[in-house]
């Protein structure tokens, strides 16, 4: 089955600075990509996703690229805030599978220092 | 709109003991997940639901567990008997039919078996 790998586990950044998470995956026919962001206490929430036909996503401080021969993508966040710091997963569809068919990566936790 | 509602927050109960836990999803969405959240092993998908019947249910760990949706509006996830391993958070999910539909997530149900 899909195997979904996520680096790193915690992240931790300066106010301002950039963080990118990683993820793998292993099914080639796996076409979603969305990334979800946690905050404590809470459940996860979209932030951003990708498919398969598209290589860069953009959206204010976030984006996410795509690499499907290298099977990878990852999360970028730029001129990072503390209200940034939370835990984000990756996650990826399974092959013709609908929305909820997701793979989670482990998540990482991302804190961001004033 | 309300989100995803899910009773209770926090439940506490003893080894053997009957736990259920509910869900409301959004209204006018027409898939619901079962998501289970652990340290150990992160989001497990246990179930999921389209327009009421349950659709993929592969991921329920035991007969010990069992989900329902008996309408549109409610579902129910019921472990009987409970064990101490079945610790974990557990969230519902909603979405709307259609390969554009993220998932909305509920705040979990934080469950303890003593």
């Amino acid at each position: 089955g899909e195997n979904v790998e996520q680096h790193p586990s915690t992240l931790s950044v300066q106010e301002g600075d950039s963080a990118v998470i990683k993820c793998t995956y292993s099914d080639s026919a796996s076409n979603y990509f969305p990334w979800y962001k946690q905050e404590l206490g809470k459940g996860p929430q979209l932030i951003i996703d990708i498919r398969s036909n598209v290589g860069e996503k953009k959206d204010q401080r976030i984006a996410v690229t795509l690499n499907k021969t290298a099977k990878h993508f990852s999360l970028h966040i730029t001129e990072t805030q503390p209200e940034d710091s939370a835990v984000y997963f990756c996650a990826v569809s399974l092959r013709g599978g609908s929305q909820g068919n997701l793979i989670f990566g482990k998540g990482t936790k991302l804190s961001v220092k004033p | 709109d309300a989100g995803v509602i899910q009773s209770p927050r926090h439940e506490v109960t003893e080894m053997g003991q009957e736990v259920t836990l509910r869900c409301k999803p959004i209204s006018g969405h027409d898939y619901l997940f079962w998501y289970r959240q652990t340290m150990m092993r992160g989001l497990e998908l246990l179930i999921y639901f389209n327009n009421n019947v349950p659709i993929d249910d592969s991921g329920m760990p035991e007969d010990r567990f069992s989900a329902k949706m008996p309408n549109a509006s409610f579902s129910t996830l019921k472990i009987q008997p409970s064990e101490p391993r079945d610790s974990a958070v557990y969230f519902c999910a909603s979405s709307l039919v259609g390969n554009n539909s993220p998932l909305h997530f509920g705040n979990g149900t934080r469950l303890t078996v003593t």
